[in-house]
């Protein structure tokens, strides 16, 4: 099966420009999740969703940050306008169950200069 | 609240030597505990798991198991491969489904042939 899919891989933009990235889940996977992970840290939840529904979004910045998953497929991460210390991987995650492990995609490096 | 704590690397090592990788924990309840490996340029992939005590999770010749006692869930293996440079993550969720992770740091290693 494909795994899950991230673009663009690298991203480098300026500070208060907007960025958005963009994840496909595994193929009936009802369980999205985008993490943030910065240099020489563990990854950190920003938000889940099951189907089309935000179930945890508590640690995501909402005045900054924003996220849709349009028809409980494919989901767009959002920031807008960027800070330097927005800088890290964004990295995407689904499941088919909430029995299941995770499957993380390879992730989306920002840059903010 | 929860935490994971992991020794901290890079951890250098010459092919075919035993490998340690330490990892505590601190929790709330009773929660499942992880180990995921970023080899580069990919994403996490998880690499076993134990969700009770004195479980012992095992996959590919690594092994940890669930101390209670100690809160710990060490990672090791007999005899590492080139193969096996990655970043490690050590992880617990509250819940038995792995759903609300709390990643620790990661540990660098780099095998020499």
């Amino acid at each position: 099966e494909a795994g899950v899919v991230q673009s663009p891989r690298y991203k480098i933009i300026e500070k208060k420009q907007p960025v958005a990235f963009w994840c496909n889940p595994i193929s009936g996977h009802n369980t999205l999740y985008w993490y943030r992970q910065n240099l020489g840290q563990g990854p950190e939840l920003l938000i889940r969703y099951e189907n089309e529904e935000a179930v945890d979004d508590s640690q995501l910045p909402k005045d900054r940050f924003s996220a849709e998953r349009l028809k409980g497929v494919d989901s767009t991460l959002k920031i807008q306008p960027a800070e330097l210390g927005d800088s890290a991987v964004y990295l995407c995650a689904s499941s088919s169950s909430l029995d299941s492990p995770l499957h993380f995609g390879n992730g989306t490096r920002l840059t903010v200069t | 609240g929860n935490s994971v704590t992991q020794m901290e690397g890079p951890v250098t090592l010459s092919e075919e030597a035993f490998l340690t990788i330490n990892c505590t924990y601190t929790a709330t309840g009773y929660p499942s505990l992880f180990w995921y490996v970023q080899y580069p340029g990919e994403g996490l992939q998880l690499l076993l798991k134990a969700t009770k005590a004195d479980d012992k999770g095992s996959n590919k010749g690594f092994e940890a198991t669930y101390r209670k006692e100690t809160t710990s869930f060490h990672l090791e293996k007999g005899s590492v491969q080139v193969s096996d440079s990655a970043v490690y993550f050590c992880a617990l969720s509250e819940d038995n489904y792995g759903q609300n992770f709390v990643f620790g740091p990661g540990t660098r290693l780099s095998v020499l042939p």
